[in-house]
């Protein structure tokens, strides 16, 4: 149990250009997921927590208008990326929190994004 | 600011028990330790956690010392499997997880 799924694994896109990234919590609800990015050799960067039904907060220095978070269901957080741009290339990892008291968090496979 | 120090890179060598040192000083009554690892191009997966007491699972064990400001995860038998980023976080439940640089573990044939 306790399975987490992104989707896509991995987009290429053209500068300019906005991709989507979704997170799914498989098996269990998530009332709030993370949305974390990592770039080569480094540690993941915690970006923004998404609570369903309200909106994301965004860590300080994170473009809230430029990663667009929604949250729409107990199951399912979206990144959108827009106006991508090449410094946006990076390993972007969701993060999905269970409904319990301990509130264990379980990550997705990650999506890696090239942007040309 | 880092609420975890480890070192940076360990190497074990395979069949051989691995022990990865983490110092939490800081660590606060209600936070608890817990151990991820991250292959490769890969998302980071749960090993264990846990708050005073040693833990046991079928991964690993984590010894955390009386005074809780260090912990250390023991992979009984590394195997090639195991090479990983090995990540030690404090966190309080339902809190975010922060994470560290963590400590590169090669092990070696």
């Amino acid at each position: 149990g306790a399975v987490v799924s992104q989707h896509p694994s991995w987009v290429i896109c053209k500068s300019g250009t906005s991709v989507k990234i979704e997170c799914r919590s498989l098996d269990f609800q998530a009332t709030t997921m993370f949305w974390y990015r990592q770039f080569p050799k480094q540690s993941l960067m915690l970006m923004a927590t998404s609570n369903e039904g309200s909106k994301a907060t965004y860590e300080q220095g994170v473009e809230k208008d430029k990663f667009l978070i929604n949250h729409a269901s107990l199951t399912l957080s979206t990144l959108t990326v827009t106006s991508a741009h090449p410094e946006d290339s990076s390993f972007y990892i969701c993060s999905a929190q269970t409904l319990a008291v301990s509130g264990e968090q379980y990550f997705g496979p990650g999506t890696r994004l090239t942007v040309t | 600011d880092a609420k975890t120090t480890q070192p940076p890179s360990m190497d074990c060598a395979e069949g051989r028990a691995a022990n990865l040192p983490c110092n939490h000083s800081t660590i606060s009554g209600n936070e608890y330790v817990y151990w991820y690892r991250q292959i490769h191009s890969q998302g980071p997966q749960y090993i264990i956690h846990g708050l005073k007491n040693n833990e046991t699972n079928e991964m690993a064990s984590l010894i955390i010392t009386e005074d809780r400001k260090s912990s250390t995860l023991i992979l009984p038998h590394a195997t090639l499997r195991d090479t990983a980023v090995y990540y030690c976080i404090v966190r309080v439940d339902g809190n975010d997880m922060r994470f560290g640089a963590g400590t590169r573990l090669t092990v070696k044939p």
